[in-house]
Parts: C-alpha cells; sequence; structure tokens
C-alpha cells in the first residue's frame, strides 16, 4: 500500500524568504509524484509532478521539486515566498503499476507566509 | 477552456435524506475520480472510473454511497440515508492521462 507523510502541520515563511514544504513518501518501486496546492473555497491546482528524468522538476508559480529515490522525499521549494502563497499544500504519490491510477495523498500541509 | 464543474457547490441535508452529487469532467478526459475531503483529515480516494472498464469501488467506506458515470461523461456520487460523518467537501477530479488529475471545486455537504 502507498502512503504519504507530510510532518508539519504548518508552515510559517516571512516573505522574501525560501519555503520548503516536506513529503516523504511509501510506495513499492518507483512512483509518480505530485504537489498540488488548494486555495481557500477551492478545488485542488495541480503544480508540478515527477515521470522521469531529472530529479529536479520546475512548475507552477516558481515552485519546484526535488525527487531523492535514497531518501524518499518529494520536497517542495520556492525561493522566494509571496503572500499569494499562502494556501494548503498536497503531496500525492502514485505506483507506477498499469491500471491503478488512484492518488494517495498526503494530509496537506497549511502554508501561512507572513508579510 | 472549462474546466471541472460540480453541482451543487454546498449541500445541505437531514441525516437520514439521500443526496446526489454531480460532476462534469473535462471533455475529452477518459478518467474520472471521486476523493473525500475532510476537515484535517486530507483526501480519501472513492471511486475511479476508466473510459468502459469496470470503475475501482475499492474507495467506497459504506454501502450507502454508490457512483455511476454516465456516456463516459457526467458521473453522480449518491449518497443513501446520510449520516453526519458523510459531512465533507466531495471533489471530482477527471485527467486525459495516468499522470496529473484535475480538479473540480468540490461539493461542500453539510449533513444535519
Amino acid at each position: 500500500a502507498q502512503s504519504v507523510a507530510q510532518p508539519e502541520d504548518q508552515v510559517n515563511v516571512a516573505e522574501g524568504n525560501p519555503l520548503t514544504v516536506k513529503c516523504t513518501y511509501s510506495v513499492s518501486g518507483n512512483p509518480y509524484l505530485f504537489w498540488y496546492v488548494q486555495y481557500p473555497n477551492r478545488g485542488l491546482q495541480f503544480l508540478l509532478k515527477y515521470i522521469t528524468g531529472d530529479n529536479l522538476v520546475k512548475g507552477s508559480y516558481g515552485f519546484e521539486a526535488e525527487f531523492n529515490k535514497s531518501q524518499t522525499s518529494f520536497h517542495l521549494k520556492k525561493p522566494s515566498a509571496l503572500v499569494s502563497d499562502s494556501a494548503l499544500y498536497f503531496c500525492a504519490v502514485r505506483p507506477r503499476d498499469y491500471g491503478n491510477n488512484r492518488l494517495a495523498f498526503g494530509k496537506g500541509n497549511q502554508v501561512v507566509v507572513i508579510p | 477552456g472549462a474546466g471541472v464543474s460540480q453541482s451543487p457547490s454546498n449541500k445541505v441535508t437531514e441525516k437520514g435524506k439521500d443526496v446526489e452529487l454531480r460532476c462534469d469532467p473535462i471533455s475529452g478526459h477518459t478518467a474520472l475520480y471521486w476523493y473525500r475531503q475532510s476537515l484535517g483529515q486530507g483526501l480519501e480516494f472513492l471511486i475511479y472510473f476508466q473510459g468502459n472498464s469496470a470503475p475501482d469501488k475499492s474507495g467506497l467506506p459504506s454501502d450507502r454511497f454508490s457512483a455511476e458515470r454516465t456516456g463516459g461523461s457526467v458521473s453522480t456520487l449518491t449518497i443513501q440515508r446520510t449520516q453526519q460523518e458523510d459531512s465533507a467537501v466531495y471533489l471530482c477530479a477527471s485527467s486525459p492521462s495516468p499522470y496529473e488529475q484535475y480538479f473540480g471545486p468540490g461539493t461542500r455537504l453539510t449533513v444535519t
């Protein structure tokens, strides 16, 4: 069974400072990895994904994430946080098995960017 | 283009009543998913439709929950004899590929 851990409930960061949201996973084989963001009263928006290739993937709104196979991590990063980045961030994983397309989500991290 | 739409956006119902939640996926997307988001619980997979294949119902929490997808497009999630623990935001997503899923705004269900 696959599982995703987002160890921090809330991440507070000052505007302009680097932002990191942590994610580790447990799944058999090499997974597909995703980050989604949810703004208040909105659905989830896709940010970025790792499928194969370069371990550093770049996504929307200046976000990037690094796949680390040995640490089974996929931390989300942004070099300089904006107040508008305040939202709920979800890490998700799915195995590469054909037909198993369900995503397993972490519980989410609330990011608060302080002006 | 149009994204995934869900209706109603909010639904308040009395315990014991049946409810139907609707999802209109992005045109051409062959896969459709239902998830439930409870406060502080993250997202819980409910059911998955892929083309004409039999749906993956393994995430449905009880036999009070069912879903169908007509004509490979619109989907309806039905909850019979609602309970207070069914209160949550129900999210629908569609996908053209095995990769990213595109989510609708959700239906907030409140069972009183």
